[in-house]
């Protein structure tokens, strides 16, 4: 399977602890962004990288969330003191810069995270 | 005010009907424009770009009015897999940063 990938696909944790969300690309995408997406809403964008530059982050919803994407392939989402209002669906897409304004992202399929 | 809106629906219609969906946005510089369709517990995908001459794909044709700042989906003789979210979709600036509308539900019914 050559399309976006995300790990784990569903993660439950206990209020306060810290989670990770790891991303794989299409490989020869050197654009990747985060969304937020939860039930009944569309996407929220969170930040997005082309090659290892984190260009925008303005968006992130607040200091206890961080991304990286350090050789510029796969990236990670962190999470830190989860609260429950954290818990949705978070999304990852990846897009090739030529083609930047087409309109084209190609999500993953999402990982579910659950705070109780 | 959201910067990409949507009536959420849901749109009930039985399958041949014509129905249409209408988005809103608000920042006037906007780039390009999208509809994308998102299945139920499935991640979105693009369903076709939106041209200020209007374009059409099939059963499907999307309107753009600037003046407006309103974008439009028609969807032609429904079919029972048409029953998804469709999600307007804004490119404010360069890089590709689209911004998503709420969404609106179409199910239809044999």
């Amino acid at each position: 399977d050559t399309g976006v990938s995300q790990d784990p696909r569903h993660k439950i944790t206990k209020r306060g602890q810290n989670v990770t969300f790891r991303c794989d690309p299409i490989s020869e995408h050197n654009r990747l962004y985060w969304y937020r997406q939860t039930l009944g809403q569309g996407p929220e964008f969170l930040t997005y990288f082309q090659n290892e530059a984190q260009l925008e982050k303005s968006r992130l919803l607040s200091d206890r969330f961080s991304a990286e994407r350090p050789k510029g392939s796969f990236s990670t989402l962190e999470i830190q003191r989860t609260e429950q209002g954290d818990s949705a669906m978070y999304l990852c897409a990846s897009s090739l810069a030529g083609q930047g304004n087409t309109g084209e992202l190609f999500f993953g399929e999402g990982s579910r995270l659950t705070v109780l | 005010r959201k910067e990409v809106e949507q009536d959420p629906g849901p749109f009930n219609v039985p399958e041949g009907a014509t129905v249409a969906f209408n988005c809103t946005y608000s920042n006037s510089a906007s780039q390009s424009f999208f509809w994308y369709r998102q299945d139920c517990r499935k991640e979105p995908k693009l369903l076709m770009s939106v041209y200020s001459s209007g374009n059409e794909d099939g059963r499907f044709t999307a309107q753009l009015n600037r003046a407006s700042q309103y974008i439009s989906l028609l969807i032609r003789d429904s079919k029972l897999s048409d029953s998804a979210t469709y999600l307007c979709v804004v490119n404010f600036r360069a890089g590709n940063m689209l911004t998503f509308g709420g969404g609106t539900r179409l199910m239809v019914k044999p």
